[in-house]
């Protein structure tokens, strides 16, 4: 069975300074890995996804996130924050059907 | 090239009654996702629908069930609501042939405030 692990429920950065959000999969097969944002009062939004093609994935919005197979990682960054970050980022693996298993996620907090 | 809606956007219930909520899919999807987010939360799957038929569930009460008409759109029906039921309920379009790895896009969310 799959399941996701975001570490940290808050983190908060300054303006300019580098985002780091962790997520750790669990996954018998090989993973389909997701970032999505979410906005207050709005649906999720896809970031980017994994594949299995470029370990190294980059997406909307200057985010990027590399998938690591021996630490079952796929933490997402961003060099340089900006206010308009502010939001709840969630990790997912998919199953072979296409079921989408959700991590608790993370809310990002921005500091002028 | 509209997105996924849903309505309505938000809905009040009482304890015991009954709710529809509806989902049109991204223009070309064929398959649609169900997710109930509670509060502070990550979107748990309910099921997932595609030509019709429930392809998949989650672990989720018959007390939830839905539909999928021919054009692709589809209903979640909740019975004797529960003050857990509360939570934003999120519809999400894909499409089948592309596997587990289609993005699935997502709606706006339908909030449910059971009372």
């Amino acid at each position: 069975a799959q399941s996701v692990t975001q570490l940290g429920s808050h983190v908060s950065v300054s303006e300019g300074a580098l985002v780091l959000l962790r997520c750790n999969y669990s996954s018998s097969v090989p993973p389909y890995l997701f970032w999505y944002v979410q906005y207050p009062n709005q649906g999720l939004q896809l970031l980017l996804k994994y594949t299995s093609a470029a370990t190294l994935v980059k997406g909307i919005n200057g985010f990027e996130a590399e998938f690591k197979k021996s630490e079952t990682s796929f933490h997402l960054t961003k060099p340089s924050a900006h206010m308009s970050d502010a939001a709840e980022y969630f990790c997912a693996v998919s199953d072979p059907v296409g079921k989408l298993i959700f991590g608790q996620g993370t809310e990002l907090s921005v500091k002028p | 090239d509209a997105g996924v809606t849903q309505s309505p956007t938000h809905l009040i219930k009482t304890r015991g009654q009954q709710v529809t909520l509806r989902c049109s899919p991204k223009s070309g999807h064929d398959t649609v996702s169900w997710y109930q987010q509670a509060l502070g939360q990550g979107p748990q799957f309910i099921f997932q629908y595609y030509e019709e038929e429930e392809r998949q569930r989650g672990n989720f009460p018959d007390r939830f069930s839905g539909h999928q008409f021919p054009n692709y759109s589809s209903e979640l029906n909740v019975n004797a609501l529960l003050l857990g039921d509360s939570a934003l309920y999120l519809c999400a379009s894909s499409l089948v042939r592309r596997g587990a790895s289609d993005t699935q896009y997502f709606g706006p969310g339908t909030r449910l405030t059971v009372l």
